[in-house]
């Protein structure tokens, strides 16, 4: 069974800095990756979806990359802002679709 | 991009009562949904995958009898919650693909909280 683990699980910074998210997967048999950004008590927000040919997509100050050989990707945010406060979910699609457990980020003004 | 909605956003009832949750997907049509439950504090785990016009596919370890999943047109699923515990109580959220393929990007709903009370 494909498992999804996010490291840190938390993380706070000040504003302005450059940060990395980690997403670590054990069956490397996927078709895509996706990001996600999930508010308090909301619904999931997509960020990015890398399918399992690419080794990178970006949007705005977001980037992520994928190397699926080593079961890893990242989720770089450039100058973080405090609206980028959410916890973080990746999640594979394989046979079906896994979620990690979380990265929760707080940026501080 | 692909829009999915929920309804009602949250639920409050009582214990041993029924509760049905909506699926929509409002600008394009969706052969597959997925229904997901998250307790406070914790990820996403997948309940059932909804197919339109047949049965749904339940994960190890959930109810069918308990939550029913009706998909039937491309636009809508509903999840039951039937006899509704406190232990029921959860987020739920669907998801839809936006066409045949499961390997394509999963939209999301904006989420069920449902309390039993």
């Amino acid at each position: 069974k494909q498992e999804v683990t996010q490291i840190p699980a938390a993380l706070s910074v000040p504003e302005g800095e450059n940060l990395v998210l980690n997403c670590s997967f054990t069956d490397s048999a996927i078709y895509n990756l996706q990001w996600f950004r999930q508010d308090p008590g909301k619904g999931l927000t997509s960020l990015l979806l890398i399918q399992s040919s690419q080794r990178e997509q970006t949007s705005g100050r977001l980037n992520a990359s994928l190397d699926k050989s080593s079961g890893r990707s990242t989720l770089y945010i450039a100058a973080s802002q405090p609206g980028d406060s959410a916890t973080y979910l990746c999640a594979v699609n394989g046979n079906q679709f896994y979620f990690g457990t979380g990265t929760s980020l707080t940026v501080i003004p | 991009g692909a829009v999915v909605s929920q309804h009602p956003s949250w639920v409050i009832c009582k214990s041993g009562t029924s509760v049905k949750i909506e699926c929509r997907s409002l600008d394009f049509q969706a052969t597959t949904m997925f229904w997901y439950r998250q307790f406070p504090k914790q990820s996403l785990m997948l309940m059932a995958t909804s197919n339109e016009g047949s049965k749904a596919t339940y994960e190890q370890g959930v109810e069918k009898d308990k939550f029913l999943i009706n998909h039937a047109s491309l636009t809508l699923s509903t999840l039951t919650v039937t006899s509704a515990h406190p232990e029921d109580s959860s987020f739920y959220i669907c998801s839809a693909i936006q066409g045949l393929s499961t390997y394509n990007e999963q939209f999301f709903g904006p989420g069920t909280r449902l309390t039993v009370l």
